[in-house]
């Protein structure tokens, strides 16, 4: 398997513009999240999903936030309208049971 | 109080020294994690431990429930060991909570 796939793994936008981040799990895996992390605050958890159901998404900062997993092999999340406060690394991980895999992240830059 | 402590913050060391970096939390836990990343940013899995001890290579990581701490040792540190080791508890579901992370620079 080739991991937890993310794309981009670079976006640099203009606030105000919608920025979509993708994630493929590893096959077989049914729990996903995403995570953001910055210098000031470390990793935080989003948002989560289990069986494509989202669990917890008490870590979406605002309403401009939305995440969708519409099947096992496939999630978005959303950030619209983007703001710079938005820039950080963006990182989808997958498990089954509770071994976390993680993508390489996506690089979010808003100017 | 954040939730998951680490110590150090920061940590530089000679090759070949023993290192520790140790994780404290506040929570109930279903797993501990340790996490590593590399400059460029990609995040590795390095244990998941739920108690007593695991060896992969030169690191060791422990861990006591009762005392909700656990420890992550690297022996005969080397350069390429450099990096930030991040300290994680997971919920049930595989969430996780994480520490700010220690960076390690390991000298040659």
């Amino acid at each position: 398997d080739a991991g937890v796939i993310q794309s981009p793994r670079h976006e640099v936008t203009e606030m105000g513009q919608e920025v979509t981040l993708r994630c493929k799990p590893i096959s077989g895996h049914n729990s996903l999240f995403w995570y953001r992390q910055t210098m000031m605050r470390g990793l935080e958890l989003l948002i989560y999903f289990n069986n494509n159901v989202p669990i917890d998404d008490s870590g979406m900062p605002e309403d401009r936030f939305s995440a969708k997993m519409p099947n096992a092999s496939f999630s978005t999340l959303k950030i619209q309208p983007s703001e710079p406060r938005d820039s950080a690394v963006y990182f989808c991980a997958s498990s089954y049971h509770t071994e976390a895999f993680f993508g390489q992240g996506t690089r979010l830059t808003v100017v | 109080k954040n939730e998951v402590e680490q110590s150090p913050q920061n940590l530089t060391a000679q090759e070949g020294e023993f290192i520790t970096i140790n994780c404290s939390y506040s929570v109930g836990i279903s797993a501990l994690h340790w996490l590593q990343q590399h400059p460029g940013g990609g995040i590795v899995s390095l244990f998941m431990l739920s108690s007593g001890k695991k060896k992969h290579g030169r690191l060791i990581a422990t861990i006591n429930i009762q005392e909700k701490h656990s420890s992550l040792h690297i022996t005969a540190s080397h350069p390429r060991d450099s990096a930030v080791y991040i300290c994680a508890v997971g919920g049930s579901q595989g969430n996780l909570i994480f520490g700010k992370g220690t960076k390690l620079s390991v000298k040659p």
